[in-house]
């Protein structure tokens, strides 16, 4: 059974940096495509960041410079590096399975974490 | 502002009908990039319910149905039932990104 566990959010400042975590069981991380979605309070979902297999990362514009996806193979964990936090990323965060409803980039989120929290605020 | 338009509400009886809609550009589901579709009930993750457009994962029930046309998509959800109510979200790929519509909250009566 695939599970996934976030961990690693909190409050910071503007400006700080901040680790996210994402523990896999039941699957292997390195095999699979893993995302980050995320949802400010009481808004939508916002794609975040993508890993492929192969290793290629994509970010959406608004992180590109400041997060950093990557993935421990040893630990079987995905993470998500985040730098120069601003209140704009205060939100919960969730990692992801990538499923594929056909070639790329035609991707769905299979199986999502319980999502951890991240507030940036001074 | 979401590229995908959603409804910012439905509702329904129980046991009645209802479609969610998602509206985009030929720069996502013009374009032929599939849609998909997920439910999310208060306090939860997100939960896919449709993917490529009209497939259902295994252990999604059948009154969940979707179909794509031209730069739209659409859920329908029939036999309403009290624990349908949630966020439903369309999500597609668009111009190097994945994107999600703004969500619908479905309110059942």
């Amino acid at each position: 059974e695939v599970e996934l566990v976030e961990s690693g959010g909190g409050l910071v400042q503007p400006g700080e940096s901040l680790r996210l975590s994402c523990a896999a069981s039941g699957f292997t991380v390195s095999n699979n495509y893993m995302s980050w979605v995320r949802q400010a309070p009481g808004k939508g979902l916002e794609w975040v960041s993508v890993i492929y297999s192969g290793g290629y990362t994509y970010y959406v514009d608004s992180v590109k410079g400041r997060f950093t996806i990557s993935r421990d193979t040893s630990k079987n964990t995905l993470y998500l590096q985040m730098s120069g936090l601003r209140s704009e990323d205060t939100a919960v965060y969730f990692c992801a399975t990538v499923g594929h409803s056909g070639a790329d980039p035609n991707h769905y989120y299979d199986s999502w974490g319980q999502g951890t929290l991240v507030t940036v605020s001074s | 502002q979401s590229v995908l338009t959603q409804p910012p509400s439905v509702s329904g009886a129980p046991g009645q009908r209802v479609t969610i809609s998602c509206i985009g550009s030929s720069s996502n589901i013009g374009a032929g990039y599939d849609v998909q579709w997920y439910q999310q009930r208060l306090g939860t993750a997100p939960k896919v319910l449709i993917y490529g457009n009209h497939n259902r994962p295994s252990g999604v029930p059948d009154r969940f149905s979707a179909s794509k046309s031209g730069t739209s998509a659409s859920l329908a959800i029939t036999g309403l039932q009290a624990e349908d109510e949630a966020d439903y979200y369309c999500q597609s790929y668009d111009s190097s990104l994945w994107v999600f519509g703004g969500g619908t909250k479905l309110t059942v009566l």
